[in-house]
């Protein structure tokens, strides 16, 4: 899987938006961008995932670059609960096996 | 539905000993992953099975070796313990593995290794 660029960290504050970037360059043309976020002590969990057209769903939205060498995973209203780390993943469209490769992610630290 | 399970939660255990990690998938997902992770390499992936065959293995040691059962449970084994093998050991399980799939991951289980 290509590799994918985040920011190490990002703070917020309560009830503001949050845009979170990542740049993946090297993006093949049936690549999904995923993103997973983890929250203290627990396993990751998904959050969202897309390959052409901005997405939306009840956590978050995603924004895709036409060039889709960037992405930017949007939290509408950050809440404290949303504190975690995020990881910008990509996974080929084609069936080859559930691996995620995951970088080092970005730890978004929210402020009340 | 019930998420996907690990047992045991937390673990201790000696260098040179072995040590075997459960996981139960969400009921119907075929498709089960491991991952390491650690303070300083972050995630890394072990190993995925498919319909009890191994699929996809990461960068570890033969030390490191699973299995997955006719009902997707799925076990993972390390023998002969090191130091460096203390780590959150986490599994994931999706329907089908494919590359828009969703996994889902358990909680983890903690092992220390002294």
């Amino acid at each position: 899987d290509a590799k994918t660029t985040q920011p190490n960290s990002m703070e917020s504050n309560e009830e503001e938006p949050v845009h979170l970037p990542c740049n993946h360059s090297t993006i093949s043309g049936t690549d999904y961008i995923h993103w997973y976020r983890q929250l203290p002590s627990q396993g990751p969990e998904y959050v969202i995932h897309g390959l052409t057209s901005n997405v939306n769903n009840r956590m978050a939205s995603l924004a895709i670059a036409e060039d889709r060498k960037s992405s930017t995973l949007i939290l509408h209203r950050a809440t404290l609960r949303d504190a975690a780390v995020y990881y910008c993943i990509l996974r080929a469209h084609n069936n080859a096996g559930n691996m995620l490769t995951f970088g080092g992610g970005t730890r978004l630290m929210v402020k009340p | 539905k019930a998420g996907v399970t690990q047992t045991p939660r937390y673990l201790i255990k000696t260098r040179g000993q072995q040590v075997t990690l459960s996981c139960s998938p969400i009921s119907g997902h075929r498709s089960v992953s491991w991952y390491q992770q650690t303070p300083g390499q972050g995630l890394q992936f072990l190993f995925e099975y498919f319909s009890e065959t191994q699929r996809n293995k990461g960068n570890f040691p033969g030390r490191f070796s699973g299995r997955q059962f006719s009902n997707s449970r799925s076990e993972m084994n390390v023998s002969t313990l090191e130091l460096g093998d203390s780590a959150l050991y986490l599994c994931a399980s999706s329907f089908l593995g494919t590359g828009t799939d969703t996994q889902y991951f358990g909680p983890g289980t903690r092992l220390t290794v002294l």
